[in-house]
């Protein structure tokens, strides 16, 4: 129940192209739903996140898109780019009454925009 | 600049010879919390600690040690390594409360031979 699975592992676009990765998830107690973004070499970093109470979110050319019935949430990027080319992490948290900060992380997504 | 910081970026080390990895935080952050990384299996966590002198096990605690004696430092101690534990390291701090935003250190990879 407190996994997040993630799809595809791996992704091929072109420059222009609109990549979509999906992730799922079980436990409705969910509250929290970031996406992640590692370059080659660097640590995770925040790049968008999105609460059940809206079905979705922009932030320039990303957009989360958010399931609550089929608990499911999905990362758009328009018009990508090769800067792009990244590992997706999405994830998700429960704050309990103290928030205990823990994040659940799905197995990730390959990212690469051809030129 | 506000960031997490971690030594060594590299290592490559002997089976059942003592290590500890350092993480340090200059953000004022209450939490902080270790991950490993392995390909096709994502990010878990560790350990991790809401408060100094407060730690807890993650999801895959077994052959790592934490201590958080300073707010602003968490090392990760693996007292006898093993090659299993050969993995990329990543610490993380935030804020704490309901944004649950995290911030990452640029990472240890560890070779236990």
């Amino acid at each position: 129940q407190q996994q997040v699975k993630q799809s595809p592992q791996s992704l091929i676009v072109q420059k222009g192209g609109i990549p979509i990765i999906n992730c799922a998830y079980e436990n409705t107690a969910f509250d929290y739903f970031p996406w992640y973004q590692q370059f080659p070499g660097k640590g995770p970093a925040l790049l968008i996140a999105i609460r059940p109470d809206v079905s979705e979110k922009k932030e320039g050319r990303f957009t989360i898109s958010f399931n609550k019935s089929a608990k499911q949430f999905s990362l758009h990027i328009m018009d990508s780019q090769p800067g792009d080319s990244a590992t997706y992490f999405c994830a998700a948290s429960i704050e309990y009454g103290g928030a205990t900060n823990k994040l659940i992380f799905g197995t990730g997504t390959l990212l690469a925009v051809q030129p | 600049e506000a960031q997490v910081t971690q030594n060594p970026r590299y290592l490559i080390t002997v089976t059942g010879k003592k290590l500890t990895v350092t993480c340090s935080q200059n953000m004022n952050h209450e939490y902080m919390s270790w991950y490993r990384q392995d390909p096709g299996l994502g990010l878990r966590q560790i350990y991790y600690s809401m408060n100094v002198e407060v730690t807890d096990k993650g999801d895959v605690p077994e052959g790592y040690k934490v201590s958080r004696k300073e707010k602003r430092n968490f090392p990760l101690i693996l007292e006898s390594p093993s090659p299993n534990q050969t993995s990329l390291y990543f610490c993380a701090s935030g804020p704490g409360g309901a944004r649950n935003e995290q911030f990452f250190g640029p990472g240890t990879r560890l070779t236990v031979l």
